[in-house]
């Protein structure tokens, strides 16, 4: 059974900032999905990573794939209050749309 | 181009009773999947649609089921409500034919008392 594992699952981090959430799973796949959840909202597509070695970037925040270690990573680089969310990673090894979701990292950007 | 929609997009319901959820992909996409987000169990996949097939089911009852209709339209089901339903339940769209993106929908909160 594939399990996705997410940390840390808060983070608390000041304005300008740098900091890293993770995202481990436990079968082999090259599908990996970063989504944004604002408090009470829907789930927003932030990046969709299919290889390994695959790196996106979007302003502040950058993904990356290592299939081979099962690790995906999402960057944060200079934060800001607006990033305040809750991010998840999901993984998809059916190729058949069956997302498994990560627990989420609730982020806070402080001022 | 239109997102996807879901309704209705709160509902209250008491335990024993049944609830239908509808959820229209953005056009084009013809596979839905539905998901359930709850504190507890966070997001969890109940199953998938493609071309009025279901391909993917996950680890639900048999109280929880769906169909989807040659428009790509889906509507879910659950019947003999539980107070453990009580959830957002989300549905996301996408092409279904190569691995991308699924594009969700505000989702329907539902309460059961």
């Amino acid at each position: 059974e594939l399990k996705v594992e997410q940390n840390p699952l808060f983070l608390s981090m000041q304005e300008g900032k740098n900091y890293t959430i993770y995202c481990n799973y436990s079968t082999t796949s090259d599908r990996l999905y970063w989504y944004r959840q604002d408090p009470g909202k829907s789930l927003e597509s932030l990046f969709v990573l299919l290889s390994n070695g695959a790196v996106k970037q979007e302003g502040r925040l950058m993904a990356s794939l290592d299939t081979k270690a099962r690790l995906s990573t999402l960057h944060i680089t200079a934060a800001v209050h607006d990033l305040s969310a809750t991010y998840f990673c999901a993984v998809d090894i059916t190729a058949a749309s069956k997302l498994t979701f990560g627990t989420g990292t609730r982020l806070q950007v402080t001022l | 181009k239109a997102g996807v929609t879901q309704t209705p997009r709160y509902l209250i319901k008491t335990r024993g009773q049944q609830v239908t959820l509808s959820c229209s992909p953005i056009s084009g996409h013809r596979s839905v999947s539905w998901y359930q987000q709850t504190p507890g169990q966070g997001l969890q996949f109940l199953f998938e649609y493609f071309s009025e097939t279901q391909r993917n089911k996950g680890n639900f009852p048999g109280r929880f089921s769906g169909r989807q209709f040659s428009n790509s339209r889906s509507e879910m089901n659950v019947s003999t409500l539980e107070l453990g339903d009580s959830a957002l339940y989300l549905c996301a769209s996408s092409h279904g034919t190569a691995p991308g993106t699924q594009y969700f929908g505000p989702g329907t909160r539902l309460l059961v008392l």
